[in-house]
């Protein structure tokens, strides 16, 4: 089975920087994923990870330590856009299948 | 290129009504995914379908919700005698499943069902 750790909720100013955590007990791993979640939407993708170390892609960065089960999500330069529910998701060995935290709520504030 | 596409987005149901929530995944895609999302909790994997195959039911709550996929493109969750518990939003996701590394799961924007 899966344990899927976030915190629930996080505040932060507009243009400051927020990470979230997210700690994971797996009974396989095959790869780390980071969704975002507008209210009522769709979880978009952010980024991927299944190698230990920081992957960036421009305002957003993720980190991964295997060893730990540990990841982040580096949000930089906040915007009021970023207002979001951030979804840290494991796929398990068996290559397809994805377990979700619970989700860290982000408030972005002017 | 069209996304991840479910209908009815809102389904309001009285308990005991069966219901039928409809996927139709980005075109090309092999897997098919449906996870439910109960308020303020990520989603939960219900099932996966490779093609036409449903390869893995193991997240089905019960026996009264059964999936199919019958022609390996869209999908449809069927929910018998609804009860309030099933209130949630169902969320349906694909992926090209060829064996990339990253196969990404790409959602639709989920039916919010709501039993009374």
């Amino acid at each position: 089975g899966q344990n899927i750790d976030q915190p629930t909720e996080m505040t932060a100013t507009e243009g400051a920087i927020v990470q979230i955590n997210c700690t994971y007990q797996t009974s396989g791993f095959n790869g780390l994923f980071w969704y975002q979640q507008h209210a009522g939407e769709a979880p978009t993708f952010l980024s991927y990870n299944v190698l230990d170390g920081l992957e960036e892609k421009g305002r957003f960065s993720s980190f991964l330590s295997r060893s730990k089960g540990y990841s982040y999500l580096l949000l930089k330069e906040l915007q009021m856009k970023d207002s979001a529910s951030y979804l840290c998701a494991v796929r398990d060995r068996d290559d397809y299948k994805l377990s979700f935290g619970a989700g860290t709520t982000v408030t972005v504030r002017a | 290129g069209a996304g991840v596409s479910q209908s009815p987005r809102y389904k309001v149901a009285k308990r005991g009504q069966d219901v039928a929530l409809r996927c139709d995944p980005i075109s090309g895609h092999v897997s098919l995914f449906w996870y439910q999302q109960a308020l303020g909790q990520g989603p939960e994997f219900l099932t996966y379908f490779q093609n036409e195959a449903q390869l893995d039911k193991s997240g089905l709550p019960s026996d009264r919700f059964f999936a199919e996929r019958p022609e390996g493109s869209v999908s449809t969750l069927k929910i018998q005698r609804t009860q309030q518990e099933d209130s949630a939003v169902y969320l349906c996701a694909s992926s090209l499943g060829r064996g990339g590394i990253i196969d990404t799961q790409y959602f639709g924007p989920g039916t919010r069902l709501t039993v009374l």
